[in-house]
């Protein structure tokens, strides 16, 4: 069945670095699109980063300003994020989630053309990242 | 950014009676493919959320047809036919026209 699994997570000190991890099962990972999501405590969901199958195109909140790296191995079945520089608000619990692909069809005149869609179908159950002196 | 914000906060609804979530953007989710780029989550209690609806309408697989999505440009609604226990939870709306996706501030769904 498909899982996924969020390791990493844990109490660093402010201006500390902590390295998540996201193991997945019962899927053929580099298939997938992948995205990080946090949410603080009591809080909303907030996206903060995604990253195609081919690892060669990655997105951020411009929020995390440079701190935060995503990256995949596909051979592990594994997605990661690097967090530096941790500041108490970035206390939360991260989630990452597969990005499903789904193919529809758009009319442009008398074209109808192909497009992509990708949406998050399946999300880990998160890791839980605390950042406090 | 996208600012997505929702409506009610907190809505309390009777389990068989309708419920309605309303989602409003600051900028048009309609793409130059026709398509609203806006999905609707739902985290219940102690879950991680999980996807209802997707380009607006469209239902994920295995979601109960009681739920539907609608609306264009930037306004959106989630509507839930006959209300459940078991839907009992925080719905968000999200767009994903652009980067940053941004979600809404959510929506607690209780049983009154």
């Amino acid at each position: 069945q498909v899982q996924l699994v969020e390791s990493g997570g844990g109490l660093v000190k402010p201006g500390g670095s902590l390295r998540l991890s996201c193991e997945v099962s019962g899927f053929t990972f580099n298939d997938y699109h992948m995205s990080w999501v946090r949410q603080a405590p009591g809080k909303g969901l907030e996206w903060l980063s995604h990253i195609k199958d081919n690892d060669r195109s990655v997105q951020y909140a411009d929020s995390l300003k440079g701190r935060f790296t995503i990256s995949r191995d596909n051979a592990k079945n594994s997605l990661y994020l690097i967090m530096n520089s941790l500041r108490a608000e970035d206390t939360a619990i991260y989630y990452c989630a597969r990005r499903q692909r789904v193919l529809k069809k758009a009319t442009r005149g008398t074209t109808v053309v192909d497009f992509y869609y990708y949406y998050m179908d399946v999300w880990g159950r998160g890791t839980t990242v605390i950042v406090s002196s | 950014d996208i600012v997505m914000t929702q409506s009610p906060l907190s809505l309390p609804v009777t389990p068989g009676e309708p419920a309605s979530i309303s989602c409003r953007s600051s900028q048009s989710l309609l793409h130059s493919n026709g398509y609203n780029y806006l999905d609707w989550y739902v985290q219940k209690p102690g879950q991680s959320p999980q996807v209802l609806i997707y380009l607006g309408s469209n239902r994920a697989s295995g979601v109960p047809d009681r739920f539907s999505g609608s609306g264009s440009g930037t306004d959106f609604s989630l509507k839930i036919t006959r209300v459940e226990a078991e839907d009992v939870g925080i719905y968000y709306c999200m767009q994903s026209l652009q980067t940053p996706l941004t979600f809404g501030g959510g929506t607690k769904v209780e049983i009154k």
